[in-house]
């Protein structure tokens, strides 16, 4: 099975400051991997798709890169409301598992 | 607008069963693949079932067996019917759809594009 391993697990930012979460796969996913922001309480959000593809609404100062088992989430200009967790998933693996990251709780 | 909202949660003893509903506006239900992720209390998000469609079912390993998924698309509706309930369900039940994407050369990817608020289920004696 496809492991993803996130970096850090926590991570201490300010506001309009920019911060980096890395996410690696245990094999290549190609651009199958999408993230995901959950605050407290609340569903998880879908952020980005096909690695670096912003979903509809969520703000520019979201993005995405990399491919086949190296990948980034990177939040530049923070606001308060991005303090959350954030979650990588992949969407590659046969059999289907759709293994998430364990997260990234991103704090002020 | 696309709204899900899950309703059938609460509290079980090991060994029981419960059935949890999706309710699902504001997409032609009947054609998206849906999916079930869950989240134990303090803990991250764990896939546990998807349904094509054209009903293809996959289940993560450790709901095989005990868990299935269904779809009623006359009523708009997902299901996920959990028996023998063990203490390491216990957990907030997500539904999703799954968004299929492409781009000018093909299929782009795949992701759970719009959840639930999720419900609760406990499993303890």
């Amino acid at each position: 099975d496809i492991q993803l391993t996130q970096s850090p697990s926590f991570l201490s930012a300010s506001v309009g400051g920019r911060v980096t979460i890395t996410c690696r796969a245990s094999q290549s996913i190609s651009t199958y991997l999408a993230w995901y922001q959950q605050k407290p309480g609340k569903a998880p959000k879908l952020l980005i798709y096909a690695a670096s593809t912003l979903h509809s609404g969520v703000p520019s100062r979201f993005s995405g890169t990399g491919s086949g088992t190296e990948f980034s989430l990177t939040i530049s200009s923070l606001q308060p409301e991005d303090f959350a967790t954030y979650y990588c998933q992949e969407l590659n693996s046969h059999p289907r598992r759709y293994t998430f990251g364990q997260g990234t709780k991103l704090e002020i | 607008e696309v709204d899900l909202t899950e309703s059938g949660g609460g509290f079980v003893h090991p060994g029981g069963s419960l059935r949890l509903s999706c309710a699902a506006s504001g997409f032609t239900f009947s054609s998206s693949s849906m999916t079930w992720v869950r989240q134990a209390p303090g803990k991250g998000l764990e896939w546990v079932a998807t349904i094509t469609g054209s009903n293809v079912i996959h289940y993560t390993d450790s709901v095989k067996g005990r868990f299935t998924i269904s779809r009623d698309n006359s009523k708009n509706t997902l299901h996920l019917q959990m028996n023998s309930l063990r203490g390491e369900d216990t957990a907030v039940y997500f539904c999703a759809r799954v968004q299929f994407y492409y781009d000018n050369i093909g299929f782009n990817g795949r992701a759970f594009d719009f959840w639930g608020q999720g419900t609760l289920v406990t499993v303890s004696s």
